[in-house]
């Protein structure tokens, strides 16, 4: 059974910091991986989408990396602000399009100003 | 697009009444999921659909659960009879076919006392 693992669970940075969030899944069989933002009392936004056969995908600030042979992946966020401060949700999907995803439950994350 | 639609926002009821979620799918999706979020157990899948049928509903805790879609655009999740242990955040998503992207409802935050 697949299990996704996010570490730390909550995290606290001043602004301006660099920073990286991990995210861990048992099974490596995996079509792709996903990660997602939520805020306080709200649904989720999509932030990236790996493929399996991608290494990483960018976005403004952030950075997604997938290593699925060793069932990881990083979100690195540059110059963090006080607006990042959210949850931070990693999920996997085992087949194609229409089909389910299993989440980790997320690491929370506080930016300072 | 007014995105996924969930109603009620919040649902306060007693142990042993039944609870109707309520989800309205973007205009063109045609994959529903509803997932759960506790503290405890983070997101869950709870079913999906894809165009209507139900393709995966092993997330089901039990018969008190059961979810519908009477049609393309509109679903529902009823409990009954509710317990206290059901007091959760409910999110519906939906997806276009061929399209990996899943869009989150506001989600229901349902409380049993």
């Amino acid at each position: 059974k697949q299990e996704v693992t996010q570490i730390p669970a909550a995290l606290s940075v001043p602004e301006g910091e660099n920073l990286v969030l991990n995210c861990s899944f048992t099974d490596s069989a995996i079509y792709n991986l996903q990660w997602f933002r939520q805020d306080p009392g709200k649904g989720l936004t999509s932030l990236l989408l790996i493929q399996s056969s991608q290494r990483e995908q960018t976005s403004g600030r952030l950075n997604a990396s997938l290593d699925k042979s060793s069932g990881r992946s990083t979100l690195y966020i540059a110059a963090s602000q006080p607006g990042d401060s959210a949850t931070y949700l990693c999920a996997v999907r085992r087949n194609q399009a229409g089909t389910a995803l299993i989440f980790g439950k997320g690491t929370t994350l506080s930016v300072s100003s | 697009d007014a995105g996924v639609i969930q109603s009620p926002r919040h649902e306060v009821t007693e142990m042993g009444q039944e609870v109707t979620l309520r989800c309205k799918l973007i205009s063109g999706h045609n994959s529903l999921f509803w997932y759960r979020q506790t503290m405890m157990r983070g997101l869950e899948l709870l079913i999906y659909f894809n165009n209507n049928v139900p393709i995966d509903d092993s997330g089901m805790p039990e018969d008190r659960f059961s979810a519908k879609m009477p049609n393309a655009s509109f679903s529902t999740l009823k409990i009954q009879p509710s317990e206290p242990r059901d007091s959760a955040v409910y999110f519906c998503a939906s997806s276009k076919a061929g399209v990996y992207e899943q869009y989150f409802g506001p989600g229901t935050r349902l409380t049993v006392t």
